[in-house]
């Protein structure tokens, strides 16, 4: 069965920091790979996916990630963290084609100290 | 256009009652999905729905059901509630223009129900 697996569940990093949220997966087929945030109270944003082609993904808010088949990650990163960063994140993958069905890691919850 | 939205946004329910969730899609999104967030078990698919009809299902009692209407919106329904079933349920839509092409899926804010 396809897992994600996110490597702490806490994060905290100051601002200005590199921020690095890690994400591995399983998979026997070629995924599609996302990552969502979620602000308090709110639902889940999508910053970015990767589905075929480059394996470095842009997203929102000058966050980015790379696909690595080899190591079958995809880890989100940002050069310098703000404090609206704070946030919890969360990597997702869907496998099955054309099924609208995602399966997520337990999410990183990422604090950023002044 | 205006996001997905769901209703109510909190609802508090007592074991044993029911319950019905509403969902409206993106305008020209034709597919819903459901999912289950807990402290516990974190983010769980539910089902999904395209056309009007049931297309995939996660691992969740029959106690939890939904349909969707001929405009895509979509209901969810539990049914005898139980005390684990209080979670942040979020709806997700996409467009998928057709079979066998996985989309972006856009959330909605979620219903919170907690269940006394």
């Amino acid at each position: 069965a396809q897992s994600v697996t996110q490597l702490g569940s806490h994060v905290s990093v100051s601002e200005g920091a590199l921020v690095l949220l890690r994400c591995n997966y399983s998979s026997s087929v070629p995924p599609y790979l996302f990552w969502y945030v979620q602000y308090p109270n709110q639902g889940l944003q999508l910053l970015l996916k990767y589905t075929t082609g480059a394996t470095l993904v842009k997203g929102i808010n000058g966050f980015e990630a790379e696909f690595k088949k080899s190591e079958t990650s995809f880890h989100l990163t940002k050069p310098s963290a703000h404090m609206s960063d704070a946030a919890e994140y969360f990597c997702a993958v869907s496998i099955i084609q054309g099924a609208q069905k995602l399966v997520f890691g337990q999410g990183t919850r990422l604090t950023i100290n002044p | 256009k205006a996001g997905v939205t769901q209703t109510p946004r909190y609802l508090i329910k007592t074991r044993g009652q029911q319950v019905t969730l509403s969902c409206s899609p993106i305008s020209g999104h034709r597919s819903v999905s459901w999912y289950q967030q807990t402290p516990g078990q974190g983010l769980q698919f539910l089902f999904e729905y395209f056309s009007e009809t049931q297309r995939n299902k996660g691992n969740f009692p029959g106690r939890f059901s939904g349909r969707q209407f001929s405009n895509s919106r979509s209901e969810m329904n539990v049914s005898t509630l139980e005390l684990g079933d209080s979670a942040l349920y979020l709806c997700a839509s996409s467009y998928t223009p057709g079979q066998g092409f996985t989309d972006t899926q856009y959330f909605g804010p979620g219903t919170r129900l907690t269940v006394l």
